[in-house]
């Protein structure tokens, strides 16, 4: 079955803890995407990533770092900076960044303790 | 880039056709529109695109208007799967998936 798997489905974070978010795929896309989804709101874009080995932030990038080393996978890690990381996080794939049909995870809903 | 108006929310009898309609009057002649929808706690799903001409998939029917100002996502047959927020998306053209914008969407309620 081709998709996206985020995992885990529920993270806690503690003060000051960095977490990891895992997204991966096996549609055999170049281009990845995180976005953050508050309660009641849409979603707004974190970070991009179109190929191996590249990425650009989005609009809200502060507090959160992602890796490309691999296709398949694009992690992000939620910092102890990002002040406010309680929301719904999701993970998108696109075969290029140029097409705009994106396919997306089933979503990790991060709390904070 | 195309701003995009829907309702905040609608309802529909179940079997019966869900018109979401959005207004997108500042499109220009080379921008689609898209429309996805989210389910409560899943991600969302890509539905159908189109440019000018009417679109049909095995989900729905995408009604462009003539001027491209206003399209309509048509469900001919609601069920209670098909309760979602659905988001209408005209990305400015040639700028790629990073600058699609989900905003509030409309959230369709389908009754029983």
């Amino acid at each position: 079955d081709g998709g996206i798997t985020q995992s885990p489905k529920y993270l806690f974070r503690k003060e000051g803890q960095n977490v990891t978010l895992s997204c991966e795929q096996n549609l055999n896309h170049d281009a990845m995407y995180w976005y953050r989804q508050d309660p009641g709101q849409g979603l707004r874009l974190i970070y991009y990533s179109q190929i191996v080995n590249d990425f650009q932030k989005g609009d809200i990038a502060e507090g959160y770092s992602v890796s490309r080393e691999k296709k398949e996978s694009f992690p992000l890690t939620v910092t102890s900076a990002q002040k406010n990381p309680t929301a719904f996080y999701l993970c998108a794939s696109s075969a290029f960044v140029s097409n705009e049909k994106l396919f997306f995870g089933s979503g990790t809903q991060l709390s904070v303790l | 880039d195309a701003k995009t108006t829907q309702p905040t929310s609608m309802d529909c009898a179940e079997g019966r056709a869900a018109n979401l309609p959005c207004n997108h009057s500042t499109i220009s002649g080379n921008e689609y529109v898209y429309w996805y929808r989210q389910i409560h706690s899943q991600g969302p799903q890509y539905i159908i695109h189109g440019l000018k001409n009417n679109e049909t998939n095995e989900m729905a029917s995408l009604i462009i208007t003539e001027d491209r100002k206003s399209s309509t996502l048509i469900l001919p047959h609601a069920t209670l799967r098909d309760t979602a927020v659905y988001y209408c998306i005209v990305p400015p053209f040639g700028t790629g998936a990073n600058n699609l914008f989900f905003g509030t969407g409309t959230r369709l309620t389908v009754i029983p």
